[in-house]
């Protein structure tokens, strides 16, 4: 059973990069077949999508991000990573990460069918 | 970016009563790429429904999704107590993949 898990600071100080990894276990990250992305949902909100990176290296972003966030990948220890940069408290969420699952849609086009527990990090000093 | 509205915000029923969840696009949603997630509190979002009328694995056919272009279903046949939650439409045909702010199906 595919599984993927969260880890980093719970907390972050305003103008400062939130890191976080996502450790994939009970499958190979690196089959050609799937992408990685990562979703955030600020605390009793919506969910916003961030970005998704294929196992290869190629990434997409949400536009409202872009110039924040870097999304990448490390075959070898199985494990993603999200980098947003000149944090906010608008970006107090609880961050996820998440497979779009091309069996439900078409590569990077795809709905998510596995997610991770999601991890809280708040911007604040 | 094509923006999702759901309405209710919120739809009170008791179990075993039929629950009917909308999803409207801003533009067409291109292939029908429209899914429903299901929320529980502390929870992540479960994947319900994909390309806006297919069951994901495991999900009980209790559950039917439908629609096409702008406007989408979600139908829960018989509310069971396990089903009261929040629930999220999503479109992943255009890049920015975004969410609707969901609907909370509580108990009455």
């Amino acid at each position: 059973q595919l599984q993927l898990q969260e880890s980093g600071p719970g907390l972050v100080k305003p103008s400062e990069t939130l890191s976080l990894t996502c450790t994939v276990s009970g499958g190979s990250i690196s089959s050609s077949s799937y992408y990685w992305g990562w979703v955030r949902q600020p605390p009793g909100k919506g969910l916003e999508w961030i970005g998704t990176i294929y196992y290869s290296g190629t990434t997409y972003y949400n536009p409202s991000l872009k110039s924040r966030v870097t999304i990448s990948v490390d075959t070898s220890k199985s494990q993603l990573f999200l980098k947003l940069s000149s944090v906010t408290a608008a970006d107090t969420a609880v961050y996820y990460c998440a497979r779009p699952s091309s069996y439900y849609g078409s590569g990077s086009y795809s709905p998510f069918d596995y997610w991770g527990q999601g991890t809280l990090v708040t911007v604040s000093s | 970016e094509i923006v999702l509205t759901q309405s209710p915000g919120t739809l009170s029923l008791s179990p075993g009563e039929r629950a009917t969840l909308s999803c409207r696009a801003s533009q067409s949603v291109s292939s029908s790429y429209l899914a429903w997630y299901q929320q529980e509190p502390g929870q992540a979002p479960r994947l319900l429904i994909y390309g806006a009328s297919s069951r994901a694995t495991g999900i009980p056919d209790r559950f039917s999704g439908s629609g096409s272009g702008t406007d989408f279903t979600l139908t829960i046949s018989r509310l069971e107590p396990e089903d009261f939650a929040v629930y999220y439409c999503q479109q992943y045909g255009s890049s920015p993949f975004t969410f609707g702010p969901g609907t909370k199906v509580d108990i009455k």
